[in-house]
């Protein structure tokens, strides 16, 4: 089966670092998606790769090594604002994206 | 309208109920999906449309019913509710199929009892 595999939660603190890591088993690979989900909201877009290595987006930035099938998401400089759930999702060989349950991350002053 | 808008924004509907939700994008996007999310769970592909006149099924579309006149709208219909369809329920778009990122509606919060 297809598996996407996330921390449930994670705690960090205001000003710091915070890497949340997503591993994933499925029937191909064709990309892999982090988006953000604050509570009550809906999820939107933070990254994209579908090649090895690390993409840099301003205060996030995220990883892929699709030989291990693992990525994180990196976030710098920790805000208060950053508090929200992180998804993954992988795009599988039918171009569909299949979903992990999320990283709750929870910010602390 | 900018993006994707979602109705109702909640509903409580009694077991045994129609309910469609709906959905409407004006960002002339091809693609389209249902999904719902439920706690401790990724979110699950329920139906999605590649383009106007053509529908596929995702995960779990037993129970759900979709269509797609237009490029705008996607309806999506529960022809006889069950509480295991309590769920919240997104709406997404994106621009050339299933290769290009989806942008999420703001979600409806549906409660059958």
């Amino acid at each position: 089966g297809q598996n996407i595999d996330q921390p449930t939660e994670m705690t960090a603190t205001e000003g710091a670092i915070v890497q949340i890591n997503c591993t994933y088993q499925t029937s191909g690979f064709n990309g892999l998606f982090w988006y953000q989900q604050h509570a009550g909201e809906a999820p939107t877009f933070l990254s994209y790769n579908v090649l090895d290595g690390l993409e840099e987006k301003g205060r996030f930035s995220s990883f892929l090594s699709r030989s291990k099938g693992y990525s994180y998401l990196l976030l710098k400089e920790l805000q208060m604002k950053d508090s929200a759930s992180y998804l993954c999702a992988v795009r599988d060989s039918n171009y569909q994206l299949i979903w992990g349950a999320g990283t709750k991350l929870i910010i602390k002053p | 309208i900018a993006g994707i808008t979602q109705a109702p924004t909640s509903q409580i509907l009694a077991a045994g109920r129609r309910m469609t939700l709906r959905c409407t994008q004006d960002m002339r996007h091809n693609a389209m999906y249902w999904y719902r999310q439920d706690l401790g769970l990724g979110l699950r592909l329920i139906h999605y449309s590649n383009t106007a006149g053509t529908t596929g099924k995702g995960e779990v579309p037993d129970g759900y019913s979709v269509s797609r006149a237009n490029t705008d709208d996607f309806p999506l219909t529960l022809a006889s509710a069950v509480p295991s369809q309590t769920s919240v329920y997104f709406c997404a778009s994106s621009v050339k199929g299933s290769t290009d990122t989806q942008y999420f509606g703001p979600g409806t919060r549906l409660t059958v009892l």
